[in-house]
């Protein structure tokens, strides 16, 4: 069974910067042709990718947040953690996480965490 | 960018109607689209990945075609568990976009 959850802090100050963390089972990111991405929802609004890491290390990020994101992965742990630093209450999203197999689309996804952005 | 557009953003029907839902890309994707339902207060849910092939688990009354820049998501009888908002991503180049999305909504 695939499953994926987020997990971090649900309220962040603005100019700080946020950590989340995908944990998933049933699958390995050091399996050929599989990816975990980030995405995200501002409320009431449409989804935006984010970022992707690969089986092979090779990484996308979305230009759009100017370089303000960072993808760690730890395959022992089954993990992968992101960073989106000087955050912004533009950034208040639901952030999810899911698997995605090259050729096809993210077909595995966690339930998302809400982030608010907020002094 | 390769920018995706879902006309119309609300799509009004009743059920066992048959639900056509379009997506635009600016540029030609070739046939590297997938669909999405999503339901208020969860996760996305992908329906269709490659333009046209069925996610396993989806119900076959869902079906996907269209290549190139014009594609369309078909519900063959529309469901009360169908009456959600519908989202296409191209994932022939980064970064991934998603379109503004369809909602069908009970007529």
């Amino acid at each position: 069974q695939i499953t994926l959850k987020e997990s971090g802090p649900t309220l962040v100050e603005p100019t700080q910067t946020l950590t989340l963390t995908c944990t998933f089972s049933g699958f390995s990111l050091t399996t050929n042709s599989v990816g975990v991405g980030w995405v995200r929802q501002p409320p009431g609004r449409a989804l935006e990718w984010l970022a992707v890491t690969h089986w092979n290390g090779v990484e996308h990020h979305n230009p759009s947040v100017n370089g303000r994101l960072t993808i760690l992965r730890d395959t022992s742990k089954n993990q992968v953690v992101l960073e989106m630093t000087n955050m912004d209450p533009a950034d208040t999203a639901t952030y999810y996480c899911a698997r995605r197999l090259v050729w096809q689309g993210m077909d595995y996804w966690g339930q998302g965490i809400l982030v608010t952005v907020s002094s | 960018d390769i920018q995706m557009t879902q006309p119309p953003s609300t799509l009004s029907a009743s059920v066992g109607d048959r639900v056509t839902i379009t997506c635009r890309a600016s540029q030609s994707i070739s046939s590297w689209l997938a669909w999405y339902q999503q339901k208020p207060g969860k996760a996305p849910k992908i329906l269709i990945y490659k333009a046209s092939s069925l996610q396993s688990g989806v119900p076959s009354r869902f079906s996907g075609s269209g290549s190139g820049t014009e594609f369309t998501l078909t519900i063959s009888s529309l469901q009360p568990d169908d009456f959600a908002t519908y989202y296409c991503q191209q994932y022939s180049d980064y970064p991934w976009t998603f379109g503004q999305g369809t909602k069908v909504e009970i007529k």
